[in-house]
């Protein structure tokens, strides 16, 4: 099945800018997704179809994809940014899969 | 906006059947497809399936043996069977709104309903 690969975790200090990796094969051929979850929170989707914004969220969030990395940009990090982030696509390669990544833990420092 | 609330026991023995509900309201489960993700406490998001409004289905092929999502129109509802729940099976369980259509994103989430098994 696919797999996709995240950093455990990225540390950032305030507005500074945080870059959060998600590897998987020929991801550059995928449409990929990513959403935010705080503490105690469901998840929230930030961005869309590699590059897409949700009505209200902030421009501060903004994705990329391409080759076998796609990308989560977060700029002027905040310390409310600090949460789990993950990236996920929809595996049409395989049966129609919905696959997550395992997360990465935004700290700001 | 759609609002998802899921709903059903929370604590559960080994060896029982989980069964989850996910009601919809300020929407209509038409024309998407519903999701059931799950999250062991301290862990990452785990897709179980989903089924769509036409009660076409498809599970994570890890659980698919144990598994049964059903959508009911008339009651803008859809529902989690789970059989044979050991300890592993301990989670937050959520469902979620994917529209149909190539690459679209879970954009509606319910806020979780925590499911422990234990003797």
């Amino acid at each position: 099945s696919y797999v996709l690969t995240q950093p455990p975790s990225v540390s950032v200090a305030p507005g500074q800018t945080a870059r959060i990796t998600c590897g998987g094969n020929n991801i550059g051929t995928k449409s990929v997704q990513w959403y935010q979850q705080k503490p105690g929170q469901a998840p929230v989707l930030v961005v869309y179809d590699d590059s897409d914004r949700p009505s209200g969220i902030p421009e501060r969030f903004s994705g990329s994809n391409s080759g076998n990395t796609a990308t989560l940009t977060i700029s002027r990090v905040e310390a409310g940014d600090e949460a789990d982030y993950y990236c996920q696509v929809w595996d049409n390669n395989n049966d129609h899969q919905e696959i997550f990544g395992i997360g990465t833990k935004v700290t700001v420092l | 906006q759609v609002q998802l609330q899921e709903s059903g026991p929370g604590l559960l023995k080994p060896s029982e059947t989980l069964s989850l509900t996910c009601t919809v309201s300020r929407g209509s489960v038409n024309f998407y497809y519903w999701s059931w993700i799950r999250q062991p406490p301290g862990k990452g998001l785990e897709w179980i399936g989903y089924v769509h409004y036409s009660g076409r289905t498809n599970y994570n092929p890890s659980l698919r043996s144990r598994v049964t999502i059903s959508v009911d129109t008339s009651k803008n509802q859809v529902s989690l069977e789970l059989d044979s729940v050991t300890a592993a099976d301990t989670a937050m369980y959520y469902c979620a709104r994917r529209p149909s259509g190539n690459n679209q994103p879970f954009d509606y989430w319910g806020q979780g309903i925590m499911v422990t098994v234990s003797s």
